[in-house]
């Protein structure tokens, strides 16, 4: 059974940095590429970043490039997000997904885990 | 990459069918097949239920199925069933580095 596991989440002021993992298992997590979208309460998902299964190819969204870092460790199953300078409007809960092929670039998300929420206030 | 725009409400008694539309352009829903659909429960994780139109993940019921024309996918729900009730977001290839774009969201109400 694939299960994604967040952590990490909590509250930080504005322009403060949190790091999110994510532990994957039922699953060969090194053919995967992985992601993470996030949905601030009462709205749609938003794609944040995914990064290919050998973790040579990352991508971000505009909306957090140069802010927020995708990587993994094969070796441990496990995805990361460094958020820095974080603002109000990164406030949203954040999943861990799994997508059904080795590119970052995949069309759809298979599995979600349960999400791990950011509150960036002071 | 602006968002794809769904009803944000669609309702429907048990038994009846409901369809779920998602427009996008020309260049996501209209330049691809791949379109996504999720549904969520309050306070859960979104569950994919189509992927690429109309391909139905393994343990997906039969009485959902996933349809395209032009910039517009859609989502049919047959035989509605009080668990049917819930979110459901549509997602869209775009073929550039920002890969996926989500609809806003759509309320479905089991009456």
């Amino acid at each position: 059974e694939v299960q994604l596991l967040e952590s990490g989440g909590g509250l930080v002021q504005p322009g403060g940095s949190l790091r999110l993992s994510c532990a994957a298992s039922g699953f060969t997590f090194s053919s995967y590429a992985v992601g993470w979208i996030r949905q601030a309460p009462g709205k749609g998902p938003e794609w944040v970043s995914s990064i290919s299964a050998s973790g040579d190819t990352p991508y971000h969204a505009d909306s957090v490039k140069g802010r927020f870092t995708i990587s993994r460790d094969n070796s441990k199953n496990t995805l990361y997000l460094q958020m820095n300078s974080l603002r109000a409007e990164d406030t949203a809960v954040y999943y861990c997904a799994k997508t059904e092929g080795a590119s970052p670039a995949w069309s759809y998300y298979s599995y979600w885990g349960q999400g791990t929420l950011v509150t960036v206030s002071s | 990459q602006s968002a794809l725009t769904q009803p944000a409400s669609v309702s429907g008694s048990p038994g009846q069918s409901v369809t779920i539309s998602c427009a996008g352009t020309s260049s996501d829903v209209g330049a691809y097949n791949f379109v996504s659909w999720y549904r969520q429960h309050p306070g859960k994780a979104p569950k994919l239920m189509i992927y690429d139109v109309s391909n139905r993940p393994s343990g997906v019921s039969n009485r959902f199925s996933g349809s395209k024309s032009g910039n517009t996918a859609s989502l049919t729900i047959s035989g509605l069933q009080a668990e049917d009730e819930a979110d459901y977001y549509c997602g869209s290839y775009t073929g550039t580095d920002s890969p996926v774009v989500f609809g806003g969201g759509t309320k479905l109400t089991v009456l």
